[in-house]
């Protein structure tokens, strides 16, 4: 059975860099896209993008800018950078397995922005 | 982006009795490569989300038969032929079809009467 789980500090400064990582148990990261997916408290599901093994991302438009995914295969390990941070980048982040439909996930994590 | 709008967003429903959700896509679902990547999630207090239901109809492994999807085009429905408590929660559908960027709707909010 697959399993993620996201790491990363629960709190960043704004106009700062958000870094988290997923480790996959179960699964080989070389199988598969991999996904980050946000949820601001009390809101929707926004996607955020998602990696290939092979290095080949897809990023939200409306984050682009400021999005950065890399995938770690030695250590079964996918990550993502978030730069330039404001309060509206509070949410609980999640990593998934998958791309269309993504089929599992962490049980995510919050990052809260503020100084 | 392909906008996903899901009716009720609140859905209180009596224990036993059915429950159905809609979900309207901006834009066809249907990929060049012929299916359609539509999902439903389920996500209970607490938790992180969990898929019930990919490519419309295609009930992931564990998900009650209670659970079904239906719909083709932009029109798109999950129904829950006999609501139990377990069911309460949040319910979203997903476009996988056209992207970047895959997008949610609103979200539903199951509870009970």
């Amino acid at each position: 059975q697959v399993q993620l789980q996201e790491s990363g500090p629960g709190l960043v400064k704004p106009s700062e860099t958000l870094s988290l990582t997923c480790t996959v148990s179960g699964a080989s990261i070389s199988s598969d896209y991999w996904s980050w997916i946000r949820q601001p408290p009390g809101k929707g599901l926004e996607w955020i993008g998602y990696i290939h093994y092979t290095g080949s991302t897809s990023y939200n438009p409306s984050l682009k800018s400021r999005v950065a995914m890399s995938v770690d295969t030695s250590k079964n390990q996918f990550s993502l950078n978030l730069n330039s941070v404001t309060v509206a980048d509070t949410a609980v982040y999640y990593c998934a397995k998958g791309r269309s439909s993504p089929n599992s996930w962490g049980r995510g994590t919050l990052v809260t922005v503020s100084s | 982006d392909v906008v996903m709008t899901q009716s009720p967003l609140s859905l209180p429903v009596t224990l036993g009795q059915p429950a159905s959700i809609s979900c309207k896509s901006s834009q066809s679902l249907v990929h060049r490569d012929g299916y359609t990547y539509l999902n439903w999630f389920q996500q209970r207090p607490g938790q992180s989300p969990r898929r019930l239901i990919y490519e419309v109809s295609r009930r992931d492994s564990g998900v009650p038969d209670r659970f079904s999807g239906s719909g083709s085009g932009t029109d798109f429905t999950l129904k829950i032929s006999r609501v139990e408590a377990e069911d309460v929660g949040l319910y979203y559908c997903m476009q996988g079809t056209h992207w970047p960027p895959l997008t949610f709707g609103q979200g539903t909010r199951l509870e009970i009467k």
